[in-house]
């Protein structure tokens, strides 16, 4: 499973705080990517990075930014938050080589009051 | 990037094979066909993954014609636990940017 970890896990807070979401990996894959699912939809990719300093947005990028700086932690936040960011985070890691399969974290479920 | 179209929904009985198809028209040389499987509140996981022709392992197969625009993915006697969303994801040669599809959202029927 690539030892993937987010924390944390749950997470409930205020409308304007900022929120911050971590994704480490033990396997120190390249590639690493948060996305978001919200009830009854598909996953949106957010930010993805491709190295350390190295990222780029994805589908739905605003209102949020992320950081590397290091090669196993990838960081989401949410500079403030808003009701609608209420969603499960879900980070991946792109396995290294031709096939690149991703494999997923447990998913962190933040909830925006 | 390789847009994906699915079915959105599919219901099946047990014990029935399930084939689920995947529209991937825009596929570049390299990219590879990925489908993921995802049970409620957690994320997605891999199931197979396919360049050409025929691929099989122990939970499904996976058909592609020469083309390559397409995929069907096959899942032989499901059972209830199978009810799950199955995505296809095509790779995203260079960018490495994926982008899901909406997924086909497969429920098996006693």
């Amino acid at each position: 499973d690539a030892g993937i970890t987010q924390s944390p896990r749950h997470k409930v807070t205020e409308t304007g705080t900022p929120v911050t979401l971590r994704c480490h990996q033990t396997e120190n894959h390249r590639y690493m990517y948060w996305y978001r699912q919200d009830p009854g939809h598909g996953l949106r990719l957010i930010h993805y990075s491709y190295g350390v300093k190295d990222t780029d947005k994805g589908e739905v990028s605003d209102g949020y930014s992320v950081s590397r700086s290091k090669t196993e932690d990838f960081l989401l936040t949410l500079e403030s938050a808003t009701s609608s960011q209420t969603s499960v985070y879900f980070c991946a890691i792109r396995r290294d080589g031709d096939t690149g399969e991703l494999f997923f974290g447990e998913g962190s479920r933040l909830t925006v009051l | 990037l390789a847009k994906t179209t699915q079915p959105i929904s599919m219901d099946s009985y047990e014990g029935q094979e399930v084939n689920i198809t995947c529209s991937h028209n825009n596929i570049a040389t390299n990219d590879y066909i990925t489908w993921y499987q995802q049970f409620p509140s957690q994320g997605p996981r891999f199931i197979i993954q396919g360049y050409k022709t025929k691929v099989t392992n122990e939970v499904a197969s996976l058909f592609i014609p020469a083309d390559r625009k397409s995929s069907t993915l096959s899942l032989p006697r499901v059972s209830l636990s199978d009810t799950a969303v199955y995505y296809c994801l095509v790779g995203a040669s260079g960018t490495y940017k994926y982008i899901f599809g909406t997924g086909t959202r497969l429920k098996v029927l006693a």
